[in-house]
């Protein structure tokens, strides 16, 4: 029963430095999404994707790459890290229906970028 | 500019009674509201959800509340317990867009024993 499961939890990174924030989802789903919680601005959306082979952006892209080449993997790249990108990320997932289909989330990874 | 607000960062209540969390929205569009809970160092969980076409969502000790005149919504805890002591953020999304949910900032709920 492992729903959505991100790694990694805890990264550290030196500005410039880049990674990439795993995802996977084990439901089938075929909604995935990335957002990032900062302190007074609640989960903000970075990029999204509907299905396989199709991702599109939120709120706050810049400086986030993604790709969907699978329904259940959905990783968030980031090519040079920036201190502004020191935040918490959430992964998120669902089945893709306009009048229901709440989010199920991942933990969470707490990234900084020193 | 935040489509979903959630004007108190925090709210302490006593154990066995009321909580009610706001939320405001300022998109005529959205018509699918949830509410999340979210314990530290863990992932938000759904709790309860409302379409606009009801007015009242209720499932056991939560009760939603959406009032679209005013584009205002409520969640209400009763009664509320210490394990209720979470942040609460209140989402909303719209069908013509229904993959983007917007979220507020959260009101971090104290129950007191």
């Amino acid at each position: 029963n492992a729903g959505v499961t991100q790694t990694p939890k805890f990264q550290v990174l030196k500005t410039g430095q880049s990674m990439t924030l795993q995802c996977a989802q084990d439901m089938n789903h075929e909604y995935m999404s990335w957002y990032r919680q900062d302190p007074g601005m609640g989960l903000r959306l970075i990029h999204y994707s509907v299905g396989a082979g199709i991702t599109d952006q939120g709120e706050v892209p810049n400086g986030y790459n993604v790709s969907r080449s699978t329904t259940e993997d959905f990783p968030l790249r980031l090519l040079s890290a920036a201190p502004s990108q020191t935040s918490v990320y959430f992964c998120a997932s669902s089945q893709d229906r306009p009048n229901t289909g709440e989010l199920f989330f991942g933990e969470g990874s707490r990234l900084t970028v020193l | 500019d935040q489509q979903v607000k959630q004007n108190s960062p925090s709210l302490s209540v006593q154990e066995g009674r009321i909580s009610i969390l706001n939320c405001d929205y300022t998109n005529s569009m959205f018509d699918y509201f949830l509410w999340y809970k979210k314990y530290p160092a863990e992932g938000p969980t759904f709790l309860i959800s409302i379409s606009s076409i009801k007015d009242k969502n209720e499932d056991g000790r939560f009760t939603v509340f959406l009032n679209k005149s005013a584009k205002h919504l409520s969640l209400h805890i009763v009664p509320s317990q210490p394990g209720d002591s979470a942040v609460y953020f209140c989402a909303a999304k719209a069908t013509h867009n229904f993959n983007k949910f917007y979220f507020g900032s959260g009101t971090k709920l104290n129950v007191k024993p």
